[in-house]
């Protein structure tokens, strides 16, 4: 079975600085990845995805993540950080074939950003 | 444009007693789901639907029921409320089982007391 695996719980950055979020997932075959983003008292929404196109994937604000394979990593990073980029960060991996197909999330990184 | 509608947004309960979380969507999606969410442990899959009259057990399915007469609605049924199930639940909505894509209603708060 297909999971994601997210180092670190909690990650505080400052205003401007890089943000890294991990993803590892464990998959015998290529898979679909997922990072969705939540803010406080609201439900996640799809910050970006890959389905095995280009490698590099672009999300909204500015937010990106890298496909390795070698690696089984699927981080999320954002060359400067924002106050409003504060929030619930989740790494997702779909599992099962057909009809069975369904996302598996990790247990989330919370980025905090300070001033 | 509504999205996915999650009710009620907050309730309490106490052990043993039953209610519905309801759940609408208007975008004709035909993959609907629920999940749940508790700190540290991320969202778990409870009950999911691939089409109207057609549903199928998650990861966290005991305790729960749920049902699709029509496209639009997917509730979420506590036949015997358990302190266990002191969680915020999300439904979420897809064109298709496959893409991932989900879209999230907003979230309900149970408290079981």
């Amino acid at each position: 079975a297909q999971s994601v695996t997210q180092l670190g719980s909690h990650v505080s950055v400052s205003e401007g600085a890089l943000v890294l979020l991990r993803c590892n997932y464990s998959s015998s075959v290529p898979p679909y990845l997922f990072w969705y983003v939540q803010y406080p008292n609201q439900g996640l929404q799809l910050l970006l995805k890959y389905t095995s196109a280009a490698t590099l994937v672009k999300g909204i604000n500015g937010f990106e993540a890298e496909f390795k394979k070698s690696e089984t990593s699927f981080h999320l990073t954002k060359p400067s950080a924002h106050m409003s980029d504060a929030a619930e960060y989740f790494c997702a991996v779909t599992t099962g074939t057909g009809t069975a197909s369904k996302l598996t999330f990790g247990t989330g990184t919370r980025l905090q950003v300070t001033l | 444009n509504a999205g996915v509608t999650q009710t009620p947004k907050f309730q309490v309960l106490k052990t043993g007693q039953s209610m519905t979380l309801q759940c609408a969507q208007d975008m004709n999606h035909e993959y609907m789901s629920w999940y749940r969410q508790d700190p540290g442990m991320g969202l778990r899959l409870i009950h999911y639907s691939v089409g109207a009259g057609i549903t199928d057990q998650g990861e966290v399915p005991n305790g729960y029921n749920v049902s699709r007469s029509t496209t639009e609605d997917f509730p979420l049924r506590l036949l015997s409320a358990a302190p266990s199930q002191t969680s915020v639940y999300f439904c979420a909505s897809s064109r298709d089982y496959f893409t991932g894509e989900l879209f999230f209603g907003e979230g309900s708060r149970l408290t079981v007391l």
